[in-house]
Formats: C-alpha cells, structure tokens, sequence
C-alpha cells in the first residue's frame, strides 16, 4: 500500500510569491489533514478534509493560506503571497476513520521562505 | 494547547525496555491516549493507542492507570533505530474529534 505522498519535498521562493503544496493521501482514505512545524515550535493542526468538504479550518493561520480537496482526492495547499514567517515544514495524514486512530503522516514538505 | 506533560528527554540502553511517561490529568471519559514518534526529517509515525484497558502491538505496549490521568509507553526491547522524538497526545472525543495536539514531546535516545 502506497502511504501518503507529498510534492515537493523542498521548496525555497522569496517573500511575496505563491507556492503549492499537494499531498496525495492513502488510496480510500476520506480523511486528510494539514499540520505544520514552523520554527522551534510545536506541530500544530491547520485543517481537516472529509472528502471534499471542509470539516476543521480553525487553525489555518490566515486568509493566506487556501485549501482545496478536488473531488476528494489529492489536495492543495496554496500560500499567496508567502512571508518569511511560513517557513517550516508542511505535513499531511490521512485516515480512514475519523478521529485520531492511526493516522498515516507524509514526510512532509519544507518550505523556506527568504 | 496540549493537554499533557512530558519529561523533556530521556536515555535508555539498546536492548533494554525504554518507559516513556506521561501525565494527562484533565483527561475527559470519551479521550484517548495516543502515541506517535517522529524520527529526524520524516513525519510522524502512530505507534498505538488506548482508551482505558493496557494495549499491546507488535511496536509497543501503553500501560494506562486505572484513574487515567496518567500513562506510561514501553518499547520491550529498544534498537537505536528507535531513536526519536516521542509524543503522547489526548483526544478523539468531543471537539477535538479529528485533530491531534501536540506538545513538546519526549526525546529518546538510545545507545549502544
């Protein structure tokens, strides 16, 4: 079983542009969430997916940050424009079951905003 | 903000049992007790979980006292593979259905 697949694995872009995160989830899986690490803090919850809908937005940081789930599948996560204090790492689980049971984590995506 | 403590790091042996602690006093009936570790760069890994009854699998056991404020996560026999930052989180019940909240963490370290 394929686990769960983030692209790209590095992205370094300067302040003021857009970059795309996408995370393609456990084949089945209705459940997908978006964490990050940002520097010398906690990993902290940013959204939760049911499908397509979104279930849990409260801790996507600002009205930079957009998150879609075409057709319930892959997802995206869009930071525009980028400031510096995005930088960190963007992770991705999925879940066949609601709730905290064995979610599935990607490796993640280091974003470095200079 | 997490809703338990940890100690900071720990150190244990190869081959020997690590016991990581953890306390979660304000742990509410319909919560449960979840594990995951995160080895350098990777994302997070689950490891196991509990609700009120000692679990077992082929990673770890998670010990839980009967009044469940606190826990306890032993890896029978650990390698240096094992290695890692450790985080016992509280939740799946109630409005944090969904979302896990990390702390800190324990970091593990094992050595020859």
């Amino acid at each position: 079983e394929a686990g769960v697949t983030q692209f790209p694995s590095h992205s370094v872009i300067e302040k003021g542009q857009t970059v795309t995160l996408r995370c393609d989830p456990i084949s089945g899986h209705d459940n997908l969430y978006w964490y990050r690490r940002v520097m010398g803090k906690e990993i902290k919850f940013l959204l939760h997916f049911v499908k397509e809908s979104k279930q849990d937005e409260s801790g996507m940081p600002n009205n930079r940050f957009l998150a879609e789930r075409t057709g319930g599948t892959y997802s995206t996560l869009k930071v525009q424009p980028a400031e510096l204090e995005d930088s960190g790492v963007y992770f991705c689980a999925s879940s066949q079951e609601r709730g905290s049971h064995g979610y599935t984590f990607g490796s993640g995506t280091r974003l470095t905003v200079v | 903000d997490a809703k338990t403590t940890q100690p900071t790091s720990m150190d244990c042996a190869e081959g020997r049992a690590a016991n990581l602690p953890c306390n979660h006093s304000t742990i509410s009936g319909n919560e449960y007790v979840y594990w995951y570790r995160q080895i350098h760069s990777q994302g997070p890994q689950y490891i196991i979980h509990g609700l009120k009854n000692n679990e077992t699998n082929e990673m770890a056991s998670l010990i839980i006292t009967e009044d469940r404020k606190s826990s306890t996560l032993i890896l029978p026999h650990a390698t240096l593979r094992d290695t890692a930052v450790y985080y016992c989180i509280v939740g799946g019940g109630g409005t944090s259905y969904g979302k896990l909240t990390f702390g800190q963490g324990t970091i593990l370290t094992v050595h020859p």
